[in-house]
């Protein structure tokens, strides 16, 4: 089946460091690609997504390629701040994969000044 | 806007007793989506609902677990003797039309057996 790796955290960055945090997935066909964010005390909201091969998803400061070749999503943000702090999660879904939504296990990325 | 509401945002049951966990969708959203997460993971899909119909409820783990949406608005998630492995936050989220659209996902309801 469909699923979904990314790496264990947490990830403990200083202010204005650069952030990766990797996500390599499994699926049959094509489906679109998803990070999504939970800050502390709040909902998981959507970062960004692509939809086919070799889109860019961007928001925010932070972006991701769908690699099909690699089969990779990785997330990336030039200069974090304390306020990205929270948990990133990789997800898959549509096309073959169906009408839902296939995560990883999430990345805590701690932020300090 | 309203956004996605659920209720209780904390339930304690004792083992073997049954549940409902309320959704409340963002209004004019068909598209409604249940999913489970325990503690250290990621969410887990149970069901997928389209208007009023269970369009995938693969993500089920056993007959104990039954969502329904009746008017095609709300939904309640009913679990029959549940058991302490039924503890986690379970989530729900709606969207427009599918997954083409964004899911905004609801704060969670926490749900311990004891």
């Amino acid at each position: 089946g469909d699923s979904v790796t990314q790496m264990e955290g947490p990830v403990t960055l200083s202010e204005e460091a650069f952030l990766t945090i990797n996500c390599t997935y499994t699926a049959t066909g094509y489906p679109s690609l998803f990070w999504y964010v939970q800050y502390p005390g709040e909902g998981l909201q959507l970062l960004l997504k692509a939809t086919k091969a070799d889109d860019k998803g961007s928001n925010k400061g932070f972006e991701a390629t769908y690699r099909k070749e690699t089969t990779s999503f990785h997330l990336e943000k030039g200069s974090v701040q304390v306020s990205d702090s929270a948990v990133y999660f990789c997800a898959l879904g549509g096309g073959a994969a169906g009408n839902k939504l296939t995560f990883g296990g999430g990345t805590r990325v701690l932020v300090k000044p | 806007g309203a956004g996605v509401s659920q209720t209780p945002s904390n339930k304690v049951t004792e083992k073997g007793k049954y549940v409902e966990l309320r959704c409340d969708p963002i209004s004019g959203h068909t598209a409604l989506y249940w999913y489970r997460q325990s503690l250290g993971q990621g969410p887990e899909f149970l069901i997928y609902f389209q208007g009023t119909g269970a369009a995938d409820d693969s993500g089920l783990p056993n007959d104990r677990f039954f969502a329904v949406r009746p008017e095609g608005s709300v939904s309640t998630l009913k679990i029959q003797r549940t058991e302490r492995g039924d503890s986690a936050v379970y989530l729900c989220a709606s969207s427009l039309r599918d997954l083409a659209d964004t899911q905004y996902f609801g704060p969670g309801t926490r749900l311990t057996v004891l």
